[in-house]
């Protein structure tokens, strides 16, 4: 079956945009967890989607935002970018979600979004 | 607070050689761990988990992690290294941290393989 789809795989925008990253899940897992991984922090939660309701939140700043759709797609916002905003975006997707409910989450490639 | 050390961000070793890489996690109850691996450019693909039971776990590409509780440990270990293990490799602990649930990972290791 197919994997963990990201799309785009790269992106270049400028300070102050703003940015919509994609991510298709694994058919028939309905969490999506998003992640940002950058050299000085590492891989950094960002938030997880279950059936189209944000179930946890890390400690990011309100320009990140995300939603899911029904079909369990999911997108990620970044408003007002900043350069320190440069990062890999990853993508995760379980079955019922969270690692404490001992289920796998399958990762995609990542977006590689660069603030220039 | 849970957190996730991975002392040696650089390993370098002889194809053939075996490998050892360490991880060291703090949290209150029984972890549930996991180790990642991503190839450059690459998403990470699960090498392994440990919830409960086995403390040796066996995963995929020959590689097995030992969950320590005395230590609070749980080191990635692989008998002979091949030259396509060259990679990242992240160790992870599922975490609850004020009712959210989300993977904690460690910095990091870079395994570099010599001809």
């Amino acid at each position: 079956k197919a994997g963990v789809t990201q799309t785009p795989r790269y992106l270049i925008k400028t300070r102050g945009q703003q940015v919509t990253l994609s991510c298709s899940p694994i058919s028939g897992h309905r969490s999506v967890s998003w992640y940002q991984q950058t050299p000085g922090q590492g891989l950094q939660f960002l938030f997880e989607y279950f059936s189209e309701t944000q179930r946890n939140k890390g400690n990011f700043p309100g320009r990140f935002s995300g939603r899911q759709f029904s079909n369990s797609r999911s997108e990620m916002n970044v408003s007002t970018l900043e350069l320190g905003d440069s990062a890999l975006y990853l993508c995760a997707s379980s079955l019922e979600g969270g690692p404490l409910m001992n289920t796998e989450a399958f990762f995609g490639q990542g977006t590689r979004l660069t603030v220039v | 607070a849970q957190s996730v050390t991975q002392p040696d961000i650089h390993i370098t070793v002889s194809e053939g050689a075996s490998l050892e890489l360490r991880c060291n996690y703090s949290y209150g109850a029984t972890p549930y761990l996991f180790w990642y691996v991503q190839s450059p450019g690459q998403g990470l693909q699960l090498l392994l988990k440990y919830f409960s039971g086995d403390t040796l776990v066996q995963g995929i590409k020959g590689f097995e992690a030992e969950f320590k509780r005395s230590q609070s440990s749980f080191n990635l270990r692989k008998p002979s290294v091949h030259w396509s293990d060259a990679a990242e490799y992240f160790c992870a602990v599922g975490a609850l941290r004020q009712g959210a649930q989300k993977l904690v990972f460690g910095q990091g290791t870079r395994l570099t393989i010599n001809p």
